[in-house]
């Protein structure tokens, strides 16, 4: 069963920590992405990838950077994490033109 | 601006009745349309549309795109409670560009 999965389901961090939300994929997909989603403003993108090594910044990537060392995983850190990051965030990966196959989510909450 | 709207916000209805949600989108370099449902949990993948006129259909879901007004729609017949979600709209556009979502109608199916 193919299938994104991210490393925590919740997780409670406290401002000015470092976080680390990782992602893996199993389906040898060039593309991954990092999306955070809140009420009211949907789907936001943060980063993507096309290929390892490679990144490219999306709408809202003040506050973050991430990391793609190998094709399969994906990472999103938070460098030092604030409470305006509490969030539920989705890793997505895709192949070619194809679509989207979210992972489950991690829901941050920063305090 | 937003890039992909998508109307109603939320809406509730009862069991049996019959739904349409609408996605509109500007015209740029457009390659499809998608649309995804979410529970409590990650987006999954529903319909990838790039022909006009032409219906998808899943049991009691379908969906069809008109590419010279823009929009698509998202019908559910027969509604039931197991339907009660977000449904997101999300326009691709070529060149492998990430997909950009509109902010999702949240449907509420009550017994």
């Amino acid at each position: 069963d193919v299938k994104v999965t991210q490393s925590s389901r919740y997780l409670v961090k406290r401002t000015g920590e470092k976080v680390f939300l990782e992602c893996v994929q199993d389906m040898d997909h060039e593309n991954m992405f990092w999306y955070r989603q809140d009420p009211g403003l949907g789907l936001r993108l943060i980063y993507f990838s096309y290929d390892v090594k490679m990144k490219e910044k999306g709408d809202i990537p003040e506050g973050y950077s991430v990391s793609r060392e190998k094709k399969e995983r994906f990472s999103l850190i938070l460098e030092s994490a604030s409470t305006n990051q509490t969030s539920m965030y989705l890793c997505a990966s895709s192949l070619n033109l194809g679509p989207y196959l979210f992972g489950p989510g991690t829901r941050l909450t920063v305090t | 601006e937003d890039k992909v709207v998508q109307s109603p916000l939320s809406l509730v209805v009862h069991e049996g009745d019959t739904v349409t949600l609408n996605c509109s989108y500007e015209v740029t370099n457009f390659r499809s349309l998608l649309w995804y449902k979410q529970e409590k949990k990650a987006p999954t993948f529903l319909f990838m549309l790039t022909s006009s006129g032409i219906e998808k259909k899943s049991g009691r879901l379908s969906s069809i795109l008109d590419k010279k007004e823009l929009f698509s729609i998202l019908n559910i017949t027969a509604t039931q409670t197991g339907d009660s979600a977000i449904y997101l709209c999300a326009r691709g556009d070529s060149g492998n560009t990430p997909l950009v979502f509109g902010k999702g109608t949240r449907l509420s199916v009550i017994a």
